[in-house]
């Protein structure tokens, strides 16, 4: 069984360039979470979706993030425009239920904004 | 307001000896706690969940405990080998039974051959 990819695994952009990650969950996940690592600092959760639904989006920064999920497959992270604090590690989890259970992550991607 | 603290210096211990790694919180009862490892260049593999009303878990040679007096997990490697050389994070759900984990810095394993 595939685990959940990510794509690209790197990005180097400019400020004010726009930036979009990809995520493919495990196949039948309908919870699907994005979370971020900025240097030096712990992993802090973006959004959740259940399926194509925004389930919690209290964790992300500013309305220049945006996230999809069209389908209730794969789920897209737009950055724009992207800032200099944005850079950072960007991880989607995927599982299969709620409720605390284990969450499947991706590699992440690594986003540098110069 | 609310934190989580792992020991932010590594680790470092010989092979065959019991790792222990702490997670100490604050200002917060959470329902369950997490603890993954992280790889280099790689997203967090979950390893063990303890819930509020559990004391200790064990997975092969993992043992997790769970303190909600001391606000404090212990997670132990027994007979460590230097393939567990790697980041330990501990996660908790402080967000009011949402379910979304929070996670600590991480504390840095090295087992010495």
């Amino acid at each position: 069984e595939a685990g959940v990819t990510q794509f690209p695994s790197h990005s180097v952009i400019e400020k004010g360039q726009t930036v979009t990650l990809r995520c493919d969950p495990i196949s039948g996940h309908d919870n699907l979470y994005w979370y971020r690592r900025v240097m030096g600092k712990e992993i802090k959760f973006l959004l959740h979706f259940v399926k194509e639904s925004k389930q919690d989006e209290s964790g992300m920064p500013n309305n220049r993030f945006l996230a999809e999920r069209t389908g209730g497959t794969y789920s897209t992270l737009k950055v724009q425009p992207a800032e200099l604090e944005d850079s950072g590690v960007y991880f989607c989890a995927s599982s299969q239920d709620y409720g605390g259970n284990e969450q499947y992550f991706g590699p992440g991607t690594r986003l540098t904004v110069t | 307001s609310q934190k989580i603290e792992q020991n932010s210096e590594a680790l470092n211990i010989q092979e065959g000896k019991t790792a222990t790694l702490t997670c100490n919180y604050t200002n917060y009862s959470p329902a369950y706690l997490q603890w993954y490892r992280q790889d280099p260049g790689r997203g967090p593999v979950f390893l063990l969940l303890i819930r509020e009303n559990e004391k200790e878990k064990r997975k092969e040679r993992l043992k997790v405990t769970f303190d909600t007096t001391l606000k404090q997990s212990l997670f132990h490697i027994t007979a460590s080998q230097p393939a567990d050389s790697a980041t330990y994070l501990c996660a908790l759900d402080m967000s009011g039974g949402s379910y979304i984990p929070t996670f600590g810095r991480g504390t840095s394993l090295i087992v010495h051959p």
